[in-house]
């Protein structure tokens, strides 16, 4: 069982938009940044968000952080097929003084 | 551009050892954190183990704690994973990150296999 936690599963039309939700604990997201990161099968993950809410050079403003308390979302908008993927967050734990990361959530553009 | 090239992976018997290798390229490795990640197969991400810059600093998941090591050679631009006593739950593929607030790069990753 994951530190953190992830929804198993989303699914949304092409072009709509979802939200992908991360709870954790004040030892974690409380108090540490989260970030996210997509893995397509058979491939690494790549970092979508990091710090909360940055986009690293390259990734599209289609892709959005936030984070309120112990939770944090990834959002995407204008869902394309090629979104079909894993998506990850992941954070330090001070309480565990260790990296974690939610269990995944698959994404899947009907 | 970053590169981080994984290599070293493969087939063992329990209880045997393995030990992996990440080249770093297109920056200087000898200023950041590096950390393993592996993941099994089907399962999700789990992080192993970080080294700090000058190799002063490590940490492990608790899972591998005395049995797992890691260190680097930044004159090598390269890091390392000596994994001893393997078990079955150990197979995973192997990753190697470039660690800030975030893992920001991400190698091809390496596949171990423990057999029981």
């Amino acid at each position: 069982q994951s530190v953190l936690t992830q929804p198993p599963s989303v699914s949304a039309a092409p072009g709509q938009k979802v939200t992908i939700s991360c709870s954790g604990s004040s030892s974690s997201i409380g108090n540490y940044y989260v970030s996210w990161y997509q893995q397509f099968p058979g491939t690494a993950p790549k970092l979508l968000i990091y710090e909360d809410d940055k986009r690293p050079s390259g990734i599209p403003d289609r892709f959005s952080g936030s984070k309120s308390g112990t939770s944090a979302t990834l959002g995407i908008t204008g869902l394309q097929t090629g979104d079909e993927a894993d998506y990850y967050c992941g954070t330090w734990d001070s309480s565990l003084t260790a990296w974690v990361f939610g269990g995944g959530t698959k994404l899947t553009v009907l | 551009e970053v590169q981080l090239v994984e290599s070293g992976g493969g087939l063992v018997q329990s209880g045997g050892s393995l030990r992996l290798s990440c080249a770093a390229s297109g920056f200087s490795l000898s200023t950041y954190w590096m950390s393993w990640v592996r993941q099994a197969p089907g399962k999700g991400l789990e992080w192993v183990a970080n080294i700090k810059q000058d190799g002063s600093e490590k940490y492990y998941v608790d899972s591998v704690k005395g049995r797992i090591t890691i260190s680097r050679d930044n004159a090598k631009n390269s890091l390392y994973l000596q994994m001893n006593s393997l078990r079955a739950e150990d197979t995973a593929v192997y990753y190697c990150t470039r660690q800030g607030t975030t893992f920001d790069y991400w190698g091809q990753g390496t596949l171990v296999t423990v057999s029981s």
